[in-house]
């Protein structure tokens, strides 16, 4: 079945570094890749997604880009801050009601 | 509004216990899931309601029981569950209707629940 793997599982960077999480996934039909930001005693928070015609997408101080042909998709995250401390779940969908989620990565920025 | 609400927040439960879990969204979502976290794991797909009929089980024990009484509404039916069932249930709504739509999901913040 679908699987997506994340890494790395922790990263820890000083305040102001860039921090990149990279996924793998196993679909060649998955064609949407969310992006979840999940903070202690909350729920995951869409920050960012790509679809399969994109390549890459900015929104501020975040990026994802999409490599098709080698099933691999990244987000960057510039200019870190502490407030960006959290777990971010990468995740693939070949479309319809079924999200498979990476593993996850805890990142923590130090200040 | 684009918010999930979830209640309660809380939920600390005995083996023989009945107790539901409820979901509210007003975003005009016609699909709501539920979801089962456990602590440092992504979460775990349990139902997808699509137009208030179920979509998806995935494969879960009948100790859980879903119920969607309306658009806006989703509930979980909690009956003779095991301490292995404490976990982060969490609530999502999207637009799509499954039939190759994009599945943009919104999360609810989640009801922790502890079976004692």
């Amino acid at each position: 079945g679908e699987n997506v793997e994340q890494h790395p599982s922790t990263l820890s960077v000083q305040e102001g570094d860039s921090a990149v999480i990279k996924c793998t996934y196993s679909d060649s039909a998955s064609n949407y890749f969310p992006w979840y930001k999940q903070e202690l005693g909350k729920g995951p928070q869409l920050i960012i997604d790509i679809r399969s015609n994109v390549g890459e997408k900015k929104d501020q101080r975040i990026a994802v880009t999409l490599n098709k042909t080698a099933k691999h998709f990244s987000l960057h995250i510039t200019e870190t801050q502490p407030e960006d401390s959290a777990v971010y779940f990468c995740a693939a969908s070949t479309g319809g009601f079924k999200t498979i989620f990476g593993a996850g990565t805890r990142l923590f920025v130090k200040a | 509004d684009t918010e999930v609400t979830q209640t309660p927040k809380h939920l600390v439960m005995g083996m023989t216990n009945k107790k539901s879990l409820k979901c509210e969204q007003h975003m005009g979502h016609r699909a709501m899931y539920w979801y089962k976290q456990k602590a440092k794991k992504p979460p775990e797909l349990m139902f997808v309601y699509s137009y208030e009929k179920l979509s998806i089980n995935e494969s879960v024990p009948s100790r859980f029981s879903p119920e969607c009484p309306n658009s806006s509404l989703l509930n979980l039916h909690l009956h003779a569950l095991q301490p292995e069932d404490s976990a982060l249930y969490l609530c999502a709504s999207s637009q799509g209707n499954g039939q190759g739509a994009y599945n943009e999901q919104f999360f609810g913040p989640g009801t922790r629940l502890t079976v004692l």
